[in-house]
């Protein structure tokens, strides 16, 4: 099976812009969860999706939004974009929300905004 | 909510040599447990999960780590290491039935050396 694919893999945006992440899950897996990982912050939940719901959200800020498709393909998007929003994001997916199952995480893109 | 106390963030070792990566959490209500590696240049991927039954648990490449409630602790250990070892461990907690929801460590750098 392919693993999880994030695109783009590197990203460099300006302040004020808006930006999309894309990230397939596994074949068969439903949910998917975006991780921020910074060397201050380390690694942070910023929401999962399953079934095309939001099941859980971390503590961002509104700029920070997702959304998941039909085919479990998902997608986050941060408007407004400020300097510290530079991070590795992760996207992870298995296949139910129970938290019980392994999380399979992709590769990350990494953003860098100037 | 939940948090997780990695208290060492570097840990050097000599090939060979039994390691010890150390995790103590909090949490208002019960938690599954997991530690993920991070190689370099490689995406996170879970080396064992606690999720009930005995406390300890075996994971891949030789790891296992001991579930100790009264304590909250579920530390990492490895009779020997080998060179390959070397990557940054990260102690990861999920509430029960709070999703896939992981709240993560700040990760030890694990560095074996010859």
């Amino acid at each position: 099976k392919a693993g999880v694919t994030q695109t783009p893999r590197y990203l460099i945006k300006t302040r004020g812009q808006q930006v999309t992440l894309s990230c397939s899950p596994i074949s068969g897996h439903r949910s998917v969860s975006w991780y921020q990982q910074t060397p201050g912050q380390g690694l942070q939940f910023l929401f999962e999706y399953f079934s095309e719901t939001q099941r859980n959200k971390g503590n961002f800020p509104g700029r920070f939004s997702g959304r998941q498709f039909s085919n479990s393909r998902s997608e986050m998007n941060v408007s407004t974009l400020e300097l510290g929003d530079s991070a590795l994001y992760l996207c992870a997916s298995s296949p139910r929300v129970g938290g019980t199952d392994t999380q399979y995480f992709g590769p990350g893109t990494r953003l860098t905004v100037l | 909510a939940q948090s997780v106390t990695q208290l060492d963030s570097q840990v050097p070792v000599f090939e060979e040599a039994p390691v010890e990566l150390r995790c103590n959490y909090s949490s208002s209500v019960s938690v599954y447990l997991f530690w993920y590696v991070q190689y370099p240049n490689q995406g996170l991927q879970l080396l064992l999960k606690y999720l009930s039954g005995s406390t300890l648990v075996k994971g891949i490449n030789g790891f296992e780590a001991e579930f100790n409630k009264s304590q909250t602790s579920f530390h990492l250990r490895k009779p020997s290491v080998h060179i390959s070892d070397t990557a940054e461990y990260f102690c990861v907690v999920a509430p029960q039935g709070g999703g896939n929801k992981l709240t993560f460590g700040t990760g030890t750098q694990l560095k074996v050396e010859l």
